[in-house]
């Protein structure tokens, strides 16, 4: 159980483009997804709390108006990175809480990751 | 604000060998959770151990135990009679655990290498 997914898992878009990530809790229900940048040959850093219903928590430096989240439902958090750049280029990694017990309270299960390439 | 620090980039031992990763951090927080996790070539994070600051014994899973010394701010892991399956980045994390849905905070990790 606690399965987290990431569509898709790669993708490459022009400068100046949007792209959408999509983060799904497949067997169990999420109030609060986080979403993570890892660089390469670097650690991840957190980017934003999704919580169901409400507006993201962004951390401090990241942009708000450019990585949009938003966290519709208890299954599905989503991350667009508006007008996307090459330094934006990076590996993202999103996570979720569980809610309904499918695993200890206070436990982040991951997705499998994002790589986004933009040329 | 919390920071994890791992000294150590890069790790190799002997297929068998025990070997020990390093782990501090810093934090004003009394209530916190530490982890640990693995994340192999995929990229897919794997936790490997976790600890809750209140708890006084360390926790151990299988082949893996932590050495949490609270008053000094440590969390070590040692990895017993490692295989080659162990190679992979380590990282440690650490979360607040107040009451509300926080993310973590992760070290720069470390590159562990499993010679055959």
């Amino acid at each position: 159980g606690a399965v987290v997914s990431q569509h898709p898992s790669r993708v490459i878009c022009k400068s100046g483009t949007s792209v959408k990530i999509e983060c799904r809790s497949l067997d169990f229900q999420a109030t609060t997804m986080f979403w993570y940048r890892q660089f390469p040959k670097q650690s991840l850093m957190l980017m934003a709390t999704s919580n169901e219903g409400s507006k993201a928590t962004y951390e401090q430096g990241v942009e708000k108006d450019k990585f949009l989240i938003n966290h519709a439902s208890l299954t599905l958090s989503t991350l667009t990175v508006t007008s996307a750049h090459p330094e934006d280029s990076s590996f993202y990694i999103c996570s979720a809480l569980s809610l309904d017990g499918g695993g200890p309270r206070d436990e982040q299960y991951f997705g499998p990751g994002t790589r986004l390439t933009v040329t | 604000a919390q920071t994890v620090t791992q000294s150590q980039p890069e790790m190799s031992v002997q297929e068998a060998e025990t070997v020990t990763l390093s782990c501090t951090y810093d934090t004003s927080e009394s209530n916190y959770y530490l982890f640990w996790y693995k994340q192999p070539p995929s990229r897919q994070m794997i936790l490997v151990i976790r600890q809750e600051a209140y708890k006084q014994q360390n926790a151990t899973e299988n082949r893996f135990s932590v050495n949490f010394q609270k008053a000094a701010k440590s969390f070590s892991l040692k990895i017993s009679d490692s295989q080659l399956g162990d190679t992979a980045m380590y990282f440690c994390a650490f979360m607040f655990s107040g009451g509300g849905a926080d993310g973590l905070t992760f070290g720069k990790g470390t590159h562990l290498i499993i010679q055959p």
